[in-house]
């Protein structure tokens, strides 16, 4: 059975670069059926799409974040990660990574979660 | 980018209620909708895909339904473990969108 889960730091500073790695164990990465993402939610609210990713390397950005998430695929090692550049304490959150089913589309799997908190 | 306008914000409801909430979509986005469910701590949960079909694994007290801009999650009789907060998500273009929320809370 497939599972997901998130590493990185707990905390960043503003201005600096947010990085996150989503280890995909349970099933291959590399599969026509599924895309790979990552959702945010801030502290007591809601949920908030990032980005999605193809393991051909195709990715998706939600806009409003202003051209900073860069999302990839590394299929050897089974992970897909996310880099967040220039972050502030609006990017504190908890950052989940995803899975999506295709046709019908459907995030189907999540990870548990990962705290980000953004403060000098 | 399209608007998903969820209501209730919140509820009350009792062991045993019906209980419906809808989603509103800025403009038609065919059967392509989502309903989730989160509880305090935990990553939220499929519940719905493709606006009526049950994610399997979930009971069949939950339903969905609508097409092009309205859509309805409904819990026939509502139980203990459902008090939580339910979103729904717009699947048809990018950016997907979620709905703000509906927190069902025990009465």
């Amino acid at each position: 059975q497939m599972q997901l889960q998130e590493s990185g730091p707990g905390l960043v500073k503003p201005s600096e670069t947010l990085s996150l790695t989503c280890t995909v164990s349970g099933g291959s990465i590399s599969s026509s059926s599924y895309q790979w993402g990552w959702i945010r939610q801030p502290p007591g609210k809601g949920l908030e799409w990032i980005s999605n990713v193809f393991y051909s390397g195709s990715t998706y950005y939600n806009p409003s974040l202003r051209g900073r998430p860069t999302i990839s695929v590394d299929t050897s090692k089974n992970q897909f990660s996310l880099k967040m550049r220039s972050v502030t304490a609006a990017d504190t959150a908890v950052y989940y990574c995803v899975r999506r089913g295709l046709r019908p589309e459907r995030f189907d799997l999540w990870g548990q979660g990962t705290v980000v908190t953004v403060s000098s | 980018a399209i608007q998903m306008t969820q209501s209730p914000s919140s509820l009350s409801a009792s062991v045993g209620d019906r209980v419906t909430i809808t989603c509103r979509a800025s403009q038609g986005i065919s059967n392509d909708l989502g309903w989730y469910q989160q509880k305090p701590g935990k990553a939220p949960k499929l519940l719905i895909y493709a606006a009526s079909s049950l994610q399997g694994g979930v009971p069949s007290r939950f339903s969905g339904s609508g097409s092009g801009t309205d859509f309805t999650l409904t819990i026939s009789s509502l139980q203990p473990e459902d008090f939580a907060t339910y979103y729904c998500l717009q699947d048809y273009d990018y950016p997907l969108t979620f709905g703000g929320g509906t927190k069902v809370e025990i009465k």
